[in-house]
């Protein structure tokens, strides 16, 4: 049964620390989205990646949120430095892209990052 | 613009009772449908999706949902619900092609009486 694998689960850290997130994408996906979720505002698509390319990351807060696909079969989220607002749970799905067809998303289990 | 509505916040059932969740989309085109659940502390769990054909989709766990492009709608049902489907449930619409984005509503939690 493959899925999509999320490190760490939980994290907590303070203020002004970086924090990493790490993705494993089915095997065979060629994309990857990150997500963030929150109470208020749901669900928001922070970054896209085909083919290791990262295709839109306009939904992240550039001066403190990167994203990377090192290999295809790791993909990364770091938070640098974190804010109490960066608290929410982050999610990683792949998918496999077709280009003439919408593709499915398959979510990992999510990070919940607390930023104290 | 492109949008979901998912009216309803919270829908408590009974054990056993049937279910329809409500989904309304905003799109130009036949857009691509998709349900997905979410149990607490876990990810989004595909149930079922919409691409063409047949309007009536069968999905994991019991569930299916109807396509009906005159309402645009895309509600989610289950006959008999169990206790292990209190959860909060997702429609999403994405225009397909070579665009890669959903659009999710709000959500609605289901919560289920014994």
């Amino acid at each position: 049964d493959a899925r999509v694998t999320q490190t760490p689960r939980h994290k907590v850290t303070e203020m002004g620390q970086e924090v990493t997130m790490r993705c494993q994408p089915i095997l065979g996906h060629n994309t990857v989205f990150w997500y963030r979720q929150t109470m208020m505002q749901g669900l928001e698509l922070l970054a896209y990646f085909r083919n290791r390319a990262p295709l839109d990351d306009s939904g992240m807060p550039k001066d403190r949120f990167s994203a990377e696909m090192p290999d295809a079969t790791l993909a990364t989220l770091k938070i640098q430095p974190s804010e109490p607002r960066d608290s929410a749970v982050y999610f990683c799905a792949s998918g496999l892209s077709s280009g003439s067809l919408q593709e499915t998303q398959y979510f990992g289990p999510g990070t919940r990052l607390l930023v104290l | 613009a492109q949008s979901v509505t998912q009216p309803d916040i919270h829908i408590t059932v009974s054990e056993g009772a049937s279910l329809e969740l409500r989904c309304n989309y905003s799109y130009g085109a036949t857009p691509y449908l998709f349900w997905y659940v979410q149990s607490p502390g876990q990810g989004l769990q595909l149930l079922l999706k919409y691409f063409s054909g047949d309007t009536l989709v069968q999905g994991i766990k019991g569930f299916e949902a109807e396509f009906k492009r005159s309402q645009s709608s895309f509600n989610l049902r289950k006959p008999s619900v169990h206790w292990s489907d209190a959860a909060e449930y997702f429609c999403a619409v994405g225009p397909g092609g070579s665009s890669y984005k959903l659009i999710f509503g709000s959500g609605t939690r289901l919560l289920v009486r014994p």
